[in-house]
């Protein structure tokens, strides 16, 4: 009965590549949210969606693109990676806007 | 620039006794203020929130806002080995937004030694 699951946990991959991170939750909620946490540990929002709408869009590459087929589901796929974009990356969701957000694992990618 | 600034620690305190964990932020205009725990390797997990100005007891936890100083701390009562860990604040920054942006802060690691 995992809340917020995320997939996969590691991610290893090569420059140039294209891969995609998969995040789903169980609580009903309607917001859910990408975040990247640096090797200081350092969390920084990177997008929002409120039932299926982009509500935040940091300043981020173009070549990180979010899609939320449904309020339960949100994946971020990444174009091109670069070493720069080793971190590990957290989705979140919230019932409401603001308010408490619930993380799910996380997935550790890992660019060389 | 929105910034959320906490104690950079270490914080290292016996079994026992009460950790003070402490952040200011930079908007007045803030509404939402929460403290997350992350064990090395884990995900943040919510600890507590506050809105209002004052205390807000949760078991051993405690959290204290004040609004007029732009600070926000949690107060860790009967510390146990189990609470080390990095605290991270987080504020919703957006005055009057409803747009749920948290801003973290770079975390406190805390040590209770046994």
């Amino acid at each position: 009965d995992t809340a917020v699951s995320q997939t996969p946990k590691y991610l290893v991959t090569q420059m140039g590549n294209d891969k995609s991170i998969k995040c789903e939750q169980n609580l009903g909620h309607d917001t859910m949210y990408w975040y990247k946490q640096d090797s200081k540990k350092f969390l920084k929002i990177m997008f929002s969606y409120n039932n299926k709408e982009l509500i935040i869009n940091e300043t981020v590459p173009n070549r990180f693109s979010p899609k939320s087929p449904d309020k339960a589901h949100l994946n971020l796929h990444i174009n091109s990676l670069e070493l720069g974009d080793s971190a590990v990356y957290f989705c979140a969701s919230s019932q409401r806007v603001p308010a408490e957000q619930y993380f799910g694992p996380g997935t550790r990618l890992t660019v060389t | 620039q929105k910034e959320v600034e906490q104690n950079s620690g270490p914080l290292s305190v016996p079994e026992g006794a009460i950790a003070s964990l402490n952040c200011t932020y930079s908007d007045r205009g803030s509404q939402s203020f929460f403290w997350y725990r992350q064990y090395s390797g884990k995900s943040p997990e919510l600890i507590m929130s506050i809105y209002s100005n004052g205390d807000k007891e949760d078991g051993r936890f405690t959290a204290q806002l004040n609004k007029a100083s732009q600070y926000v701390s949690l107060l860790i009562r009967d510390s146990q080995p189990s609470d080390s860990a990095t605290y991270l604040c987080a504020v919703n920054l957006d005055r009057g937004s409803t747009l749920g942006r948290l801003y973290f802060g770079r975390g406190t690691q805390l040590t209770v030694w046994p």
